[in-house]
C-alpha cells in the first residue's frame, strides 16, 4: 500500500536526550513536513523540505534537526534543547509546491 | 497577526443543521487552499480543495474570495460523524516555497 509511515506510535524518553522521529513515503512526493500539536491546540510547522538535500526552518525549528538524504525519508530528531518537547508529532508530504499534503498516523513523544 | 485565522469555536448545532465555517488568510500570495478533517487524537485527514470557483462535495461546498482573502466551508445536513475539527490550511506566498500553514482549527460538535 502506498503511504506515509511514522514510527514508532508512541515514545517515551528521558529528559535530556535526543530522540529520533522516523517518517517514510512511498508515494514519490517531493515535499516532506514535520508539524507538532499540543492538545487543544492547532498545528506548527517545525521544518519542511521541497526537495532532497534540502529544508527549510517552519515556525518552531529551535531544538529540533532534519535531514532530507532520501526522497521517501525525512527523519525529525528532538535534541536535549527543546525545552518542551512533549507533543503529537506529525509528518505528512506533498506531491508539490501546491497540491495537497497527506499525513502520517503521528509519534506520541512523552518525556520524562 | 497569525497567517491563518479560524474561530475555535466550538460550534454545537443539532443532526440536519447547516453550519458554516471562516477562514482568513493574511498572504495574498497564497497559492493553494484546503480543508483538512482531524478526529480526535488522529491525523489531519484531506476533506476538500478550495477552487476560486468553488467546489461541492456531497454536503459540503468550499469557497475562496481571493480579494477578501477569505475560505469558507458550508456543511449541510449535519450527521454525527461530522463532529470532528475543521482545519484550514493555506499553501505557498511569496517566492512559492511550499510552506504549508494550518489554522487552529474549528470544533463542531453534532448532537442528536
Amino acid at each position: 500500500d502506498g503511504g506515509i509511515t511514522q514510527s514508532p506510535k508512541y515514545l517515551f524518553r528521558k529528559e535530556g536526550q535526543n530522540v529520533t522521529l522516523s517518517c517514510e513515503q512511498n508515494l514519490n512526493h517531493d515535499a516532506m513536513y514535520w508539524y507538532r500539536q499540543d492538545p487543544g491546540q492547532g498545528l506548527r510547522l517545525i521544518y519542511y523540505s521541497q526537495i532532497v538535500n534540502d529544508f527549510q526552518k517552519g515556525d518552531i525549528a529551535e531544538g529540533y534537526s532534519v535531514s532530507r538524504e532520501k526522497k521517501e525519508s525525512f527523519p525529525l530528531t528532538v535534541t536535549s534543547a527543546q525545552k518542551n518537547p512533549t507533543a503529537f508529532y506529525l509528518c505528512a508530504s506533498s506531491q508539490d509546491r501546491n497540491t495537497e499534503a497527506f499525513f502520517g498516523q503521528g509519534t506520541r513523544l512523552t518525556v520524562v | 497577526r497569525k497567517e491563518v485565522e479560524q474561530d475555535p469555536g466550538p460550534f454545537n448545532v443539532p443532526e440536519g443543521a447547516t453550519v458554516a465555517f471562516n477562514c482568513t488568510y493574511s498572504n495574498s500570495a497564497s497559492q493553494s487552499f484546503f480543508w483538512y478533517r482531524q478526529d480526535c487524537r488522529k491525523e489531519p485527514k484531506l476533506l476538500m480543495s478550495v477552487y476560486s470557483s468553488g467546489n461541492e462535495d456531497g454536503r459540503f461546498t468550499a469557497q475562496l474570495n481571493r480579494a477578501s482573502q477569505y475560505i469558507s466551508l458550508l456543511i449541510r445536513d449535519s450527521k454525527l460523524s461530522d463532529s470532528a475539527t475543521y482545519l484550514c490550511v493555506v499553501k505557498g506566498g511569496s517566492s512559492n516555497t511550499g510552506k504549508l500553514i494550518f489554522g487552529q482549527g474549528t470544533t463542531l460538535q453534532v448532537k442528536p
